[in-house]
């Protein structure tokens, strides 16, 4: 149990487009998502946390307006990279908390790269 | 916020010898002390964890170690096997009720045949 998918996997767009990404909790419900970025041989550094029905918690340096967030179902949160630069290319990992326990179960990233 | 240090960056054993990953934190009220695995252009995936209720967990041949009072964990690998090769991160929880992990710098663990 505690499969999380994210789609697409990859993706390549002009700069200036748009580019949503999806992540899902297949076999479990979350209320509590996270997103994360990663750049080549670096760590994963979190970009926001998104709750249910309410709006994203982003980090600081990261911009809200350019990074959209919705997580409008129990199963479902999206990212949206609006107007992407090159960049934004880079390896989107979300996340999500199953129930009130501690582990975050990792989707299998999506790697964005930006002309 | 959470300060993580990660100790040694890259780490090459070999195989069958045993493999010691350290992480500091700051935060004294963090409460939940996982490892992850990534291979590469995977998920990290989850292979042990520990809650500051206890000083060692093991599962076959990974064991993780807390020290609360010096704010330090470690990752133990024994009879390391070339599969074990992958960059490993510790990514203790915030103190506070947001769920947050904050991932170390990571540590490249090869071993070679």
């Amino acid at each position: 149990g505690a499969v999380v998918s994210q789609h697409p996997s990859w993706v390549i767009c002009k700069s200036g487009t748009s580019v949503k990404i999806e992540c899902r909790s297949l076999d479990f419900q979350a209320t509590t998502m996270f997103w994360y970025r990663q750049f080549p041989k670096q760590s994963l550094m979190l970009m926001a946390t998104s709750n249910e029905g309410s709006k994203a918690t982003y980090e600081q340096g990261v911009e809200k307006d350019k990074f959209l967030i919705n997580h409008a179902s129990l199963t479902l949160s999206t990212l949206t990279v609006t107007s992407a630069h090159p960049e934004d290319s880079s390896f989107y990992i979300c996340s999500a908390l199953r129930g009130s326990t501690d582990t975050q179960y990792f989707g299998p990233g999506t790697r964005l790269t930006v002309l | 916020g959470e300060n993580v240090e990660q100790h040694p960056s890259t780490l090459s054993v070999q195989e069958g010898d045993s493999a010691v990953i350290k992480c500091t934190y700051s935060d004294s009220a963090s409460n939940y002390f996982p490892w992850y695995k990534q291979e590469l252009g995977k998920r990290p995936q989850l292979i042990i964890d520990i809650r500051s209720n206890v000083g060692e967990k093991k599962d076959q041949r990974i064991a993780v170690t807390l020290n609360k009072t010096a704010k330090h964990f470690s990752l133990h690998i024994t009879e390391t096997q070339p599969e074990d090769s992958a960059v490993y991160f510790c990514a203790p929880k915030d103190g506070g009720s947001n769920y947050k992990l904050t991932f170390g710098k990571g540590t490249l663990l090869t071993v070679n045949p």
